[in-house]
């Protein structure tokens, strides 16, 4: 069974400092991994989508690597901004999926930015 | 630019009432999902549809039936409500299932407490 972590679960930076956030997975038959961010009382906004079969995605100040064989992403953030305080979370959908598109996800890591 | 819309956005129920969440989205998906999210557990999946007439069971169905007469339309419904199931539940949308570039799209959740 696939499992999700990510680490740490809550981080607290200033305002233009550059972080990481980091994501394991278990299994790396995978068919994507998905960043997403969820701002209090709403739904995920998806962020950056990476194939099985890249390395990495950009956009904007973020850039999501991967590294499937040994089960990690990493989401980074450049130059962070009060904005960007919300909570992130990877999901990865497994190869061994039949229909369906069952994404498993981590717990997330709450992201404070401090003017 | 509506997306995935649902509704309602809060609801309490008494033990063993029964309720439907609706979840409308407006991109032509073929595939829509139901999640829970709970506090130290992530979000699971409860049930999914990988088109119009067709439903499957996911992570955590007990409890819980769906429907999707239509394609823009994804029912959930609680037959007898359990303190258990006290959650936030997030509907998410996809153009496919299983393309490698096929990313979800969620609505803003339905806050749902049973007492």
């Amino acid at each position: 069974k696939q499992e999700v972590t990510q680490i740490p679960a809550a981080l607290s930076v200033p305002e233009g400092e550059n972080l990481v956030l980091n994501c394991s997975f278990t299994d790396s038959a995978i068919y994507n991994l998905q960043w997403f961010r969820q701002d209090p009382g709403k739904g995920l906004t998806s962020l950056l989508l990476i194939q099985s079969s890249q390395r990495e995605q950009t956009s904007g100040r973020l850039n999501a690597s991967l590294d499937k064989s040994s089960g990690r992403s990493t989401l980074y953030i450049a130059a962070s901004q009060p904005g960007d305080s919300a909570t992130y979370l990877c999901a990865v959908r497994g190869r061994a999926e039949t229909s369906g598109s069952r994404l498993t996800f981590g717990e997330g890591t709450q992201l404070t930015v401090n003017p | 630019n509506a997306g995935v819309t649902q509704t309602p956005k809060f609801r309490v129920l008494k033990t063993g009432q029964s309720m439907t969440l609706l979840c409308a989205q407006d991109m032509n998906h073929e595939y829509m999902y139901w999640y829970r999210q709970d506090p130290g557990m992530g979000l699971r999946l409860i049930h999914y549809s990988v088109g119009e007439g067709t439903t499957a069971k996911g992570e955590v169905p007990d409890g819980y039936n769906v429907s999707r007469l239509k394609k823009q339309n994804f029912l959930l419904g609680l037959e007898s409500a359990a303190p258990s199931q006290t959650s936030v539940y997030f509907c998410a949308s996809s153009r496919t299932g299983s393309s490698y570039n096929s990313p979800l799209h969620f609505g803003n959740g339905t806050r749902l407490t049973v007492t």
